[in-house]
């Protein structure tokens, strides 16, 4: 079975220091691996995806992140965080079958002036 | 163009009521998605509509339960409500099972059970 463990449920960093929110998954086989971000009264947004191309994902916004097989992590990175970066992250693995989404517990940003 | 649309954005039942969620997805777009965001829990899958049909469901009892329409939109019923049915339910679509890895998702609805 599918599984994500978001390490950290909540990260807080200055503005313009880098990003780190850690995620790491467990699967019987190569997984699909999705970070979404939900900003207060809106809904989930895909922010990138891995599907077994590149190890290095690059998405919306200057996040991006990598997929390490050997560590089964999946951690999602920022150079420097923006105050409009403030949000809850969701790391999320397909799971057995195409319909199913797991989504991870969320890890709360918090980005100080 | 319009994206995924729910209402109400607040709901406020008592407990044994019957709670009724609605969803329209994007234009185009033939699966429907209900997932319910409960404090501390994390989001958890409840439902699957694609072409009209229930195609799955999650681990919750059978008194939650919805439909699709003819013109895609979803219904997602809630009865004999209890007070831990109180969370964020959202609602997604995406345009089939073939893509259905992307998942655009709505604003959700609050339900809140006293």
């Amino acid at each position: 079975a599918q599984s994500v463990t978001q390490l950290d449920s909540h990260v807080s960093v200055s503005e313009g220091t880098p990003v780190l929110l850690r995620c790491n998954y467990s699967s019987s086989y190569s997984p699909s691996l999705f970070w979404y971000v939900q900003h207060p009264n809106k809904g989930l947004q895909l922010l990138l995806k891995y599907t077994s191309a590149a190890t290095l994902v690059k998405g919306i916004n200057g996040f991006e992140a990598e997929f390490k097989k050997s560590e089964t992590s999946f951690h999602l990175t920022k150079p420097s965080a923006h105050m409009s970066d403030a949000a809850e992250y969701f790391c999320v693995v397909r799971g057995d079958s195409s319909y199913k989404l797991i989504f991870g517990s969320g890890t709360r940003l918090l980005v100080r002036p | 163009e319009a994206g995924v649309t729910q209402s109400p954005t607040h709901l406020i039942k008592t407990r044994g009521q019957q709670a009724t969620l609605r969803c329209s997805p994007i234009s185009g777009h033939t699966s429907v998605y209900w997932y319910q965001q409960a404090l501390g829990l994390g989001l958890q899958f409840l439902l699957w509509y694609d072409e009209g049909e229930e195609r799955n469901r999650g681990n919750f009892p059978p008194r939650f339960s919805g439909r699709q329409f003819p013109n895609y939109s979803s219904e997602l019923n809630v009865n004999a409500l209890e007070l831990e049915d109180s969370a964020l339910y959202l609602c997604a679509s995406s345009g089939g099972t073939a893509t259905n890895e992307k998942l655009f998702f709505g604003s959700g609805t609050q339900l809140s059970v006293l």
